[in-house]
């Protein structure tokens, strides 16, 4: 069975500190890789998605994240945070070209402090 | 293109009633969704459904909980005779087909049973 890992379960910044969430996964086989982020009172939305190809995968708002398949990890970073970065991030992942669950983690709650 | 639409935004239930929440997933997404998020964890898969299928339902508890997605209309996710540990934020996500999609995610409907 797939399980996601989310080690941080809350992180405290400052503004322009760097930022990396830590994700690991566990599953045997070839999977898809998601991270999304829900502002305070808002729905989920997706920041970044990994299918296959190149591992390190661009989003939106300057998010990055990398696939490293010897580790089943799949990190979430962006060099600079910013006051508004402040959210919960959910690490997600679901087997690949199957009628397959997506598996969400517990989360990560990101504070910036302004 | 609205997106996945989620009625009613609050719910509030007696214990003993019963509680729907619908979604409306967004055009032409035929596979649906639904999770639970209980204060200070993380997204709880319960069901996976196509049009007139439930494909995954090992979230679901066993009694008072079920699913429907109909060839017409929104999905339904019905929760007999709620009790007081059911109240949660209910989301409910979409996607275009099975396999290598992302999933779009509905405002959510929070469930409070009094």
């Amino acid at each position: 069975a797939q399980s996601v890992s989310q080690h941080n379960h809350h992180v405290i910044l400052s503004e322009a500190a760097s930022l990396e969430l830590g994700c690991n996964y566990s599953y045997g086989g070839t999977v898809n890789l998601f991270w999304y982020v829900q502002y305070p009172g808002q729905h989920l939305q997706l920041l970044l998605k990994y299918f296959s190809g190149d591992p390190l995968v661009k989003g939106i708002k300057g998010f990055e994240a990398e696939f490293i398949k010897s580790k089943f990890s799949f990190n979430l970073r962006k060099p600079s945070v910013q006051w508004s970065d402040t959210a919960e991030y959910f690490c997600a992942v679901n087997a690949h070209s199957s009628a397959s669950k997506i598996i969400f983690g517990s989360g990560t709650r990101l504070s910036i402090r302004p | 293109n609205a997106g996945v639409m989620q009625n009613p935004r609050h719910l509030v239930r007696r214990r003993g009633q019963e509680a729907r929440l619908r979604c409306s997933p967004m055009k032409g997404h035929s596979h649906v969704y639904w999770y639970r998020q209980l204060p200070e964890e993380g997204l709880k898969f319960m069901v996976y459904l196509q049009k007139e299928n439930i494909i995954d339902e090992s979230g679901m508890p066993k009694e008072r909980f079920s699913a429907e997605f109909p060839k017409e209309g929104p999905s339904i996710l019905r929760i007999q005779q709620v009790v007081r540990g059911d109240s949660a934020a209910y989301f409910c996500a979409s996607s275009i087909e099975m396999g290598d999609t992302e999933a779009f995610f509905g405002q959510g409907t929070r469930l409070t049973v009094v």
